[in-house]
């Protein structure tokens, strides 16, 4: 079945220690999201790659990296990961297509604690 | 900047019952897309329904259906003849239109208890 993977699902790191938090996707979308969903909050856009293109949320602390090799994958680097950084981050994915409103397609979400 | 409110926290309903979660927006745009999204304890989000604003007539999916009042800014969800499998936290969301992807705005959620 098509769909969107996050790796690892649970992920604890060391404050200051830079973390990586993968997702790949089977559904050939072009554009890939990171969201931030803190505990019993909505989730917050980071950013979004269109094809190779980045788009940074103006709001989006520097601490937070992206990279998107391939159309499949993409990762979400915190370089010096705070205590206010331990929240769930969730990848989605949406494919373009005239001007619809298609759905984003997320991903299980890896939840991030920071000791 | 636009902005979603649900200013329901928690909400319940006996299975088998109706239940309406509310939703509001702000926005000076014309053209966007609403979204309600279902959030699963510990599983992943998936699309419930959408509406496009420029149309009048309210979406149904099933047993969803949203109540658009474009002018009230309000865009509800009913679910009708609740499943145990309808409990999670549901997401009122956001999205400009005049592209087919972009960002979601996303209310603070429901969380939607189902008792048997």
């Amino acid at each position: 079945d098509a769909m969107v993977i996050q790796n690892p699902r649970y992920q604890v790191t060391q404050f200051g220690k830079p973390v990586t938090l993968s997702c790949s996707q089977t559904l050939n979308h072009n554009v890939m999201y990171w969201y931030q969903q803190k505990s019993s909050q909505a989730p917050k856009l980071l950013f979004h790659y269109y094809d190779k293109d980045f788009n940074n949320e103006a709001d989006t602390p520097d601490n937070f990296q992206s990279r998107r090799p391939n159309t499949s994958f993409c990762f979400l680097d915190i370089r010096s990961p705070g205590l206010g950084d331990a929240a769930m981050y969730l990848c989605a994915t949406s494919r373009v297509e005239g001007r619809g409103g298609n759905e984003q397609f997320f991903g299980p979400g890896t939840r991030l604690t920071v000791l | 900047a636009q902005t979603v409110t649900q200013s329901q926290p928690e909400m319940s309903v006996q299975e088998a019952e109706t239940v309406t979660l509310s939703c509001t927006y702000d926005t000076s745009e014309s053209d966007y897309y609403l979204f309600w999204y279902k959030q699963p304890p510990s599983r992943q989000m998936i699309l419930v329904i959408r509406q496009e604003a420029y149309k009048q007539q309210n979406a149904t999916e099933n047993r969803f259906s949203v109540n658009f009042q474009k002018a009230a800014k309000s865009f509800s969800l009913k679910i009708s003849d609740s499943q145990l499998g309808d409990a999670a936290m549901y997401f009122c969301a956001y999205r400009t239109g005049g592209t087919s992807y972009g960002k979601l705005t996303f209310g603070q959620g429901t969380i939607l208890t189902v008792h048997p």
